[in-house]
């Protein structure tokens, strides 16, 4: 069965700061998905980024980058610049790749605080 | 567009009662997920629903159970409802788009089991 671990229950960063979250899994498959989640104190997950196993090339989007390492099954998210509306819940999350692979495995979750 | 509709939003009941969540995805999507989040236990995914059909089940008794309609709203109800059940149900409206799958998540139904 696949894991996702998030070793950082709480982070806490500076505002325009650079904070990195971490996250590691735990998969026999070679072709899948990784993601980091927001959920903001409103409680509505939000997509952040998604890597595809089979891409090298780290994804990037805008202020959010990940270091995906797929040999050490390692996937970290670097919030640039940070904001004070970063400050949420980040879940990491793995699915399989294909069309009707829904299901998402998450990690526990990492409570990032913006300080101003 | 519309965004991914639970209701209700929160809800109380007491032990040994059931209850029914109701999820409307976005309009043009066929599939639902949902998934049970508590402090302890993280997000956990319960089952998924594609054109009124169960594809996918997680690790939860069988109290726990779901439906689809055929216009791809969906339900999910649990039974004798037990303390452990207190939890916000989320529900993900899913879509495949250029060989990659989106999911987009409602705001939840928080449930407390008394």
């Amino acid at each position: 069965a696949q894991t996702v671990t998030q070793s950082q229950p709480e982070m806490s960063v500076q505002e325009a700061e650079t904070v990195t979250l971490s996250c590691t899994y735990d998969t026999s498959e070679s072709d899948y998905y990784l993601f980091w989640y927001k959920q903001p104190p409103s409680r509505q997950m939000i997509l952040v980024i998604r890597q595809e196993a089979y891409k090298q090339q780290n994804a990037t989007e805008n202020r959010f980058s990940v270091n995906f390492q797929k040999a050490a099954k390692s996937f970290s998210l670097k919030i640039s610049d940070s904001q004070l509306g970063d400050a949420a819940m980040y879940f990491c999350a793995y699915s399989l790749s294909g069309g009707s692979n829904y299901k998402l495995t998450f990690g526990k979750g990492t409570l990032l605080t913006v300080n101003p | 567009k519309a965004g991914v509709t639970q209701t209700p939003r929160y809800l109380i009941k007491t032990r040994g009662q059931q209850v029914t969540l109701s999820c409307s995805p976005i309009s043009g999507h066929r599939s639902v997920s949902w998934y049970q989040q508590t402090p302890g236990q993280g997000l956990q995914f319960l089952f998924e629903y594609f054109s009124e059909t169960q594809r996918n089940k997680g690790n939860f008794p069988g109290r726990f159970s779901g439906r689809q309609f055929s216009n791809s709203r969906s339900e999910m109800n649990v039974s004798t409802l037990e303390l452990g059940d207190s939890a916000l149900y989320l529900c993900a409206s899913n879509l495949l788009l250029g060989g990659l799958s989106e999911q987009f998540f409602g705001p939840g139904t928080r449930l407390t089991v008394l």
